[in-house]
């Protein structure tokens, strides 16, 4: 998993803000997802992305939060307007298919965000 | 409902005795994943074991083992002789390939300490 790059690790922020997490997953993956934890909390999905494509928005809350992965790029998760209960680790994982054909999710070391 | 059930938020074991991780699951698809992740307290997601629905026998890897009961939909995690390192937070998960192929679904955690 020490492939999958996530950035910044810590990310301080006040109300109001908008917070950037970006993401490159491992080398010859093309899909990504990316996960919340609130604290003592498991991961909560929140979407999954493949170049230039949503494929399932389904965790992701309708507004402030937006998630993109271009052709060239990290994927980028955006939180405009941050409220204090966005703070939480936000994880991003690749895989080199969304199926069964390789079952394995790889893990990034996860950003820290939190809001003031 | 509960997709993952861990009924152990915390768990203390002896350094080198054995422990095992209750994990229990509910999906309806014929074909799915269980998965096992350490979360130490560095943050980051390390992936342990992996069961297929369809695997015949228990998964093991190292130390690791994987207690799948499946007419139970029962992953218990098996860790033998536990080190001081093995402290961490370990979530059960599962991806159903069938529903939901594209994300995984998280339980609450097991918090376990070694202790020497």
């Amino acid at each position: 998993n020490a492939g999958v790059m996530q950035n910044p690790r810590h990310l301080v922020r006040r109300r109001g803000q908008e917070a950037r997490l970006r993401c490159s997953p491992m080398k010859g993956h093309s899909h990504v997802y990316w996960y919340r934890q609130l604290p003592e909390e498991g991961l909560k999905f929140m979407v999954y992305l493949q170049k230039e494509n949503i494929i399932d928005e389904s965790g992701m809350p309708k507004e402030r939060f937006s998630a993109e992965f271009p052709k060239e790029g990290p994927s980028i998760l955006r939180i405009q307007q941050v409220v204090r209960g966005d703070s939480a680790a936000y994880f991003c994982a690749s895989s080199q298919t969304g199926t069964s054909g390789s079952y394995e999710q790889y893990f990034g070391p996860g950003t820290r965000l939190t809001v003031t | 409902a509960q997709k993952i059930t861990q009924t152990q938020p915390g768990m203390f074991v002896q350094e080198k005795e054995a422990v095992t991780l209750d994990c229990t699951y509910d999906t309806s698809d014929q074909s799915y994943g269980l998965f096992w992740y350490k979360q130490p307290s560095s943050g980051e997601m390390i992936f342990l074991i992996y069961q297929g629905s369809y695997d015949e026998q228990n998964a093991t890897e190292g130390r690791y083992s994987l207690n799948f009961q499946k007419a139970r939909k029962s992953a218990n995690l098996v860790i033998s002789a536990s080190q001081l390192g093995d402290s961490a937070m370990y979530f059960c998960a599962m991806r159903e390939w069938e529903t939901s192929y594209d994300k995984v679904i998280f339980g609450p955690g097991t918090s376990l300490s070694v202790i020497p």
